[in-house]
């Protein structure tokens, strides 16, 4: 099956910094999305992206399908932004919504 | 359009009880997927379901199942509840067509097994 790998597993910024979140994955694939998780579990949609750019806000995602990797853009972080940021890909080949989720990475920003 | 529902928030159960979990997804939606979250085995995929028909399961034992209902409203079953079952549940919807849009999550149910 498809092996998602976001990079860095960790990362701690101060409050203002910018920073770049990496997924790689080993298939093709149809659907990637960008989550973030808040402190109460919930997975808020950050972006739908399998191909291309997108901003919204602060937030700007890239994805390069045929290099199989896609990157999170965070600028000028805020305390709020803290959290864990999952990367997630489906390859619809079977018909099916099983959506492969990295280990994502836990970002804490300082005030 | 209100978002994905999950009930219960939270559950403490003992072991060897069951447990039901229930999700409504989004208006319009006919696919619903659960998730479950623990530390040590991050996000995994349970099952899906989409038009009341399990459309792919995860490797689960069987003690895990789920249905839909024809307002594809969904529930998850874990009976003889064993303590590595504490996770936080998720469920997540989606119109389930082409694998190409995008999938809401709910806020999840915690479960505990003591």
């Amino acid at each position: 099956g498809i092996q998602v790998e976001q990079s860095p597993p960790d990362l701690i910024l101060q409050e203002g910094a910018n920073s770049t979140l990496r997924c790689n994955f080993s298939d093709s694939v149809n659907n990637l999305q960008w989550f973030h998780q808040n402190p109460w579990g919930q997975l808020i949609n950050l972006f739908y992206i399998p191909s291309g750019t997108k901003q919204n806000g602060r937030l700007s995602a890239t994805t390069v399908a045929t290099e199989r990797y896609s990157l999170l853009y965070i600028s000028s972080s805020q305390t709020t932004d803290s959290g864990v940021y999952f990367c997630a890909v489906l390859n619809y080949g079977g018909a099916t919504n099983k959506l492969i989720f990295g280990t994502g990475t836990l970002l804490a920003v300082q005030p | 359009k209100a978002g994905v529902t999950q009930t219960p928030r939270y559950l403490i159960k003992t072991r060897g009880q069951q447990v039901t979990l229930s999700c409504s997804p989004i208006s319009g939606h006919r696919s619903v997927s659960w998730y479950q979250q623990t530390p040590g085995q991050g996000l995994q995929f349970l099952f899906e379901y989409f038009s009341e028909t399990q459309r792919n399961k995860g490797n689960f034992p069987g003690r895990f199942s789920g249905r839909q209902f024809s307002n594809s409203r969904s529930e998850m079953n874990v009976s003889t509840l064993e303590l590595g079952d504490s996770a936080l549940y998720l469920c997540a919807s989606s119109s389930g067509t082409s694998g190409t849009d995008t999938q809401y999550f709910g806020p999840g149910t915690r479960l505990t097994v003591l």
